[in-house]
């Protein structure tokens, strides 16, 4: 399974757009990229998935460049709530076996 | 409705007790999963169950035994409780599919506390 590297920490204020970027230099070919979220006291939550080009739902966007190496998830315009834990997967199907990282700790500050 | 609902939230006991927790999922997934996460706030997978069978049985000491009565329930059931067992615990679900890691759901997580 591919292993993934990101920032520990990240500041940002609210209003502000942040871009997390991970780096997956073994991904394979048949690998996803997942992005979770997960608050204090709670469990993850899917944010968004792709595999490459850009995804966008309704909380994220998911960049994916042509090598597919990298990945960079950007939360448009956060806010207070947006503080967590935000962690970056890459897997393919099978017994979908989700490795976590440590994660990137998001502090949104006033 | 809760999708993923675990029992109990929190649980405090001493060494060497016997503890379960339970987990309960509506979403009609096959596949049920249990995780740790421990003080560090790492995240491992500890046990899978696919359609009742056990798929995932990750490096983890025989005093935990996971039990699926049927598809919508995983129990952890954990024998002579160490102090180093002190976690968060979490139960998720998911589909599984051939192509890729389907979005999972997680419960709201136990903390097991061993005094």
């Amino acid at each position: 399974l591919a292993k993934t590297t990101q920032p520990i920490s990240m500041d940002s204020y609210e209003g502000q757009e942040v871009n997390i970027t991970c780096s997956h230099n073994n991904i394979a070919t048949n690998d996803y990229i997942t992005w979770y979220q997960q608050f204090p006291s709670q469990g993850p939550r899917f944010i968004i998935q792709g595999y490459k080009t850009k995804v966008t739902n309704e909380v994220a966007s998911l960049f994916i460049p042509a090598d597919r190496k990298s990945s960079t998830l950007s939360l448009p315009r956060v806010s207070l709530s947006d503080t967590a834990v935000y962690y970056c997967l890459v897997g393919s199907g099978g017994y979908n076996k989700l490795i976590f990282g440590a994660g990137t700790r998001l502090a949104v500050h006033p | 409705d809760t999708a993923v609902s675990q029992t109990p939230k929190y649980l405090v006991t001493q060494m060497g007790n016997d503890k379960s927790i339970k987990c309960e999922q509506n979403l009609g997934h096959d596949t049920m999963y249990w995780y740790k996460q421990d003080s560090k706030k790492f995240l491992k997978i500890m046990f899978s169950y696919n359609n009742k069978e056990l798929i995932i049985n990750e490096t983890v000491p025989n005093r935990f035994s996971p039990k699926s009565p049927d598809k919508a329930h995983l129990n952890l059931h954990i024998n002579s409780l160490e102090l180093g067992d002190s976690a968060v615990y979490f139960c998720a679900s998911s589909h599984l599919t051939q192509e890729k890691n389907t979005e999972a759901f997680f419960g709201q997580g136990t903390r097991l506390t061993v005094v």
